[in-house]
């Protein structure tokens, strides 16, 4: 079946530092998703990216779809300890089921 | 206030005991779904649900039972036959089709076996 890497695991970087988590997957995509999960929170909804190249900016993150549409990645320009949590990339194949990456656990020193 | 609700939150039984969590939602979502949580890792596919009175197995299936009776309701049964079954549980909705569209998470419930 369909498989989702995503690294690295585990993120640490000083306040103010960027980030960014990368979301490759085996299978050409019709879309992809992104998710935060707080420290003992559950998984919210980010944005959704359907284009081949797609780049879409969300404050301080910015979201880019490669453009064979089986890569994402999540980049964060200097981080804050707002955006500690766990980032999930969640890919669709057409016809089939959302696959969420085992995510990028991102914690911030202030 | 719309939303998806589950509970309880913390849940303990014993080893051997079949328990049931519950998702409610009142979303007017017809997609939804059950995942599993291990600390640290991503979310593994129990069961979904297109729509009511009909489910299908996700990708760790074995040892759970659903049911899918009304719209807004979706709960869980964690049988004695799951061998490992202390866990955080997500139960999720979308309203599009089942796996396309932005999936709304409820707070969970972090189910221990002792």
């Amino acid at each position: 079946g369909q498989q989702v890497m995503q690294i690295p695991q585990y993120q640490h970087v000083q306040e103010g530092e960027d980030f960014t988590t990368y979301c490759n997957s085996s299978t050409t995509l019709s879309n992809i998703q992104w998710y935060k999960q707080r420290p003992g929170g559950h998984p919210v909804f980010l944005i959704q990216l359907v284009k081949s190249g797609e780049v879409k900016k969300q404050k301080r993150l910015t979201f880019q779809f490669g453009e064979a549409k089986k890569n994402s990645s999540l980049h964060i320009t200097a981080t804050q300890t707002t955006y500690v949590g766990t980032y999930f990339c969640a890919a669709n194949n057409a016809g089939n089921m959302l696959t969420f990456g085992g995510g990028t656990r991102l914690m911030v020193k202030p | 206030d719309g939303g998806i609700t589950q509970s309880p939150k913390y849940l303990f039984r014993k080893e051997g005991q079949n328990v049931t969590l519950s998702c409610e939602q009142n979303l007017n979502h017809d997609a939804m779904y059950w995942y599993r949580q291990d600390p640290g890792q991503g979310l593994r596919l129990i069961y979904y649900s297109q729509i009511v009175n009909d489910f299908q197995k996700g990708d760790i299936a074995e040892g759970y039972s659903v049911s899918r009776e009304k719209k807004e309701s979706f709960p869980l049964t964690v049988t004695s036959a799951q061998k490992n079954p202390t866990a955080f549980y997500l139960c999720a909705s979308s309203g599009g089709a089942v796996g396309t569209d932005t999936q709304y998470f409820g707070p969970g419930t972090r189910l221990t076996v002792l």
